[in-house]
């Protein structure tokens, strides 16, 4: 398994700004992700943190308003650009470790933009 | 059509009963994972228990156990023994194909636990 942690764990943010969440993991890892949790919503992915390259981003979610980097294989970081009411989330970190397709996740990082 | 489907909103069960919390999927693919995860009110996500399509037993993991129905597509938690500390939401979750690895997820059972 890997532990994983996220940074900030909540926060409130106002409107027009910027918030960069980071993701740390306790080992190298294959893959990292990041996905959104809208309130009373389930988990949707955002992208595929690829380290040393562009984050492959899913449909509906774009660099330029959740730039990501991955700069080695253990960490990685999620900006939230440019944020309104609706960003309002828990996200969260995860990874994927060796063959086995077991996915961890961090704890969250809850925003509340107003 | 719902990839993940996860009928049950909302479920109770008296603590030290088994719960059953339903999952059934829909692939066209051969090769596929289950998971399922249980998220407190704290936010985070635990993740419990994984089956690959191709596993012939039903995974288990303490007193979690994956009720693998392929046929019917099913993919149902078993929770024995229930304790208070199982009061949770718990989502029912697939990977596609063997190098995939984007989880689609349902939409989530709460479970809550009486004494």
């Amino acid at each position: 398994s890997a532990v994983i942690s996220q940074k900030p764990s909540r926060d409130i943010c106002q409107r027009g700004t910027s918030l960069t969440i980071q993701c740390q993991v306790d080992s190298q890892v294959t893959m990292m992700f990041w996905y959104r949790q809208q309130p009373g919503q389930s988990l949707t992915l955002i992208a595929t943190a690829n380290q040393g390259s562009e984050a492959t981003y899913e449909s509906g979610f774009v660099i330029d308003k959740f730039p990501i980097s991955r700069p080695n294989l253990t960490f990685s970081t999620l900006t939230v650009s440019n944020m309104s009411p609706e960003d309002s989330s828990i996200y969260l970190c995860s990874a994927r470790t060796g063959d086995t397709g077991e996915l961890f996740f961090g704890e969250g990082s809850r925003l509340t933009v107003l | 059509a719902q990839k993940i489907t996860q009928t049950q909103p909302g479920m109770f069960v008296q603590e030290k009963e088994a719960v059953t919390l339903d999952c059934t999927y829909d692939t066209s693919d051969q090769s596929y994972g289950l998971f399922w995860y249980k998220q407190p009110s704290s936010g985070e996500m635990i993740f419990l228990i994984y089956q690959g399509s191709y596993d012939e037993q039903n995974a288990t993991e303490g007193r979690y156990s994956l009720n693998f129905q392929k046929a019917r597509k099913s993919a149902n938690l078993v929770i024995s023994a229930s304790q208070l500390g199982d009061s949770a939401m718990y989502f029912c979750a697939m990977r596609e194909g063997p190098g995939g690895n984007k989880l689609t997820f349902g939409t989530g059972t709460q479970l809550k636990v009486e004494l």
